[in-house]
């Protein structure tokens, strides 16, 4: 099965930077997704990390430890429409129908 | 424009009374998948398709049922719904069965059964 943990909130100054971190624990592994969701509306795809390290997206880096079984979102240059949830989501080892498992978010606040 | 558009967006009903929230997608997606979304849970799926006529159960199908007549439809039917399946519903698609790809949802569907 799957277990994903993240934070419930957070809270940030606009301008600064932050880190929302995912740990999972899963019976097979193939890459882990971010997505970001405003209240009230849909997910929207931020980013997919299959090997281990940084990858940077503008103001918005992801960063994977497969052997850790750890992952962060690092969100630079906080802007108040950065507001949002945060979802981690897990995708098992490739093969077959595979079912993305997701977290329960983080919310993330961002204050003038 | 690419989009998964789901209807209705808000729904308030009775115990009992059948309701069905259509989703259609125009990018000719393979995978179609229906999630709800609870406070505290997460984002979880209920039922997921991989092709026309293909569908089955996700992790919370109790209550709930689907077709996939025609790729871009996928309907969630509620026959009987109670008051436990108050929820914002999720319907999202991708391009094929590999779980590597991302998905793209819908606005969502707030359903209220009172």
């Amino acid at each position: 099965g799957q277990n994903i943990d993240q934070p419930t909130e957070m809270t940030a100054t606009e301008g600064a930077i932050v880190q929302i971190n995912c740990t999972y624990q899963t019976s097979g592994f193939n890459g882990l997704f971010w997505y970001q969701q405003h209240a009230g509306e849909a997910p929207t795809f931020l980013s997919y990390n299959v090997l281990d390290g940084l990858e940077e997206k503008g103001r918005f880096s992801s960063f994977l430890s497969r052997s850790k079984g750890y992952s962060y979102l690092l969100l630079k240059e906080l802007q108040m429409k950065d507001s949002a949830s945060y979802l981690c989501a897990v995708s098992p080892r490739s093969g077959g129908y595979q079912k993305v498992t997701f977290g329960t978010g983080t919310k993330l606040q961002v204050i003038p | 424009e690419a989009q998964v558009t789901q209807n209705p967006r808000y729904l308030i009903t009775v115990t009992g009374k059948k309701l069905t929230v259509t989703c259609s997608q125009n990018m000719n997606h393979e995978y179609m998948s229906w999630y709800r979304q609870d406070p505290g849970l997460g984002l979880r799926q209920i039922y997921y398709s991989m092709n026309v006529e293909v569908t089955d159960k996700g992790d919370v199908p109790e209550g709930y049922k689907v077709s996939r007549k025609e790729k871009r439809n996928f309907p969630l039917i509620l026959e009987s719904p109670s008051p436990n399946q108050t929820s914002l519903y999720f319907c999202a698609s991708r391009e094929g069965h590999e779980g590597n790809q991302p998905q793209h949802f819908g606005d969502g569907t707030r359903l209220s059964i009172l």
